[in-house]
């Protein structure tokens, strides 16, 4: 059971503009919220993370919108870079060791 | 600073055969420990995950199992491997208490059974 959803597999955005990656979840007892990038043939690296107290974060050109009503949450790059061209996972944590994850979204940033 | 170790990067078996990857994380102390297998155009799915050495949960039915001999070493194993078994493997550590449910992850290990 798929209980966190990336319904887009893939968003192609020039450089300079924003970028806005989409995650839907079901269970309503998620605490945390998390988003990944991932490079082909390495691990995924930690980019932002939301309580679900919060309904925004910030950090640097990243920023995680929370709408716990909707369960659904947002990744926003701006401004979006070449090297922000990867795979990004959602993932969401019921506040115990174990994360679900999304399928993931494929960005490509064009020059 | 902290850093995860995992080895091999890449990994050709025959079915039938044996497996063990290691993970090994640096910097840190009693860290949980996960492992995870990415299958071709999924997400990430938890396998086992483990609080102290000795102290393993599995997640799923599978033909794997691990161990966590020492605090900051975890191993995933099969003592036959099967077609579906091949897959990216990443391991996983996170901060005991806190922010616990960030996990910070391993380069993988790309596994292919033939």
């Amino acid at each position: 059971d798929q209980q966190v959803k990336q319904n887009s597999p893939s968003l192609s955005v020039q450089e300079g503009r924003i970028s806005i990656l989409n995650c839907d979840y079901t269970n309503s007892m998620f605490d945390y919220f998390l988003w990944y990038k991932k490079y082909p043939a390495e691990g995924p690296t930690f980019l932002i993370s939301i309580s679900s107290i919060k309904d925004k974060n910030e950090d640097g050109r990243f920023t995680v919108f929370l709408n716990k009503s909707a369960k659904h949450l947002s990744l926003h790059i701006v401004p979006s870079q070449p090297g922000d061209s990867a795979v990004y996972f959602c993932a969401a944590s019921r506040n115990d060791y174990k994360l679900s994850f999304g399928a993931g979204t494929t960005v490509t940033v064009r020059a | 600073s902290q850093t995860i170790h995992q080895w091999p990067a890449t990994l050709v078996q025959p079915v039938g055969s044996p497996l063990s990857l290691e993970c090994t994380v640096e910097g840190t102390s009693n860290p949980n420990l996960y492992w995870y297998r990415q299958a071709a155009g999924r997400g990430l799915q938890l396998l086992f995950y483990s609080v102290g050495i000795g102290q393993i949960s599995s997640e799923v039915p599978q033909n794997l199992s691990a161990s966590r001999p020492q605090d900051r070493q975890f191993i995933l194993s099969s003592k036959k491997l099967l077609l579906s078994d091949s897959g990216f493997y990443l391991c996983a550590w996170s901060v005991p208490s806190g922010r616990f449910y960030e996990q910070y992850f391993g380069p993988g290990t790309r596994l292919t059974v033939t």
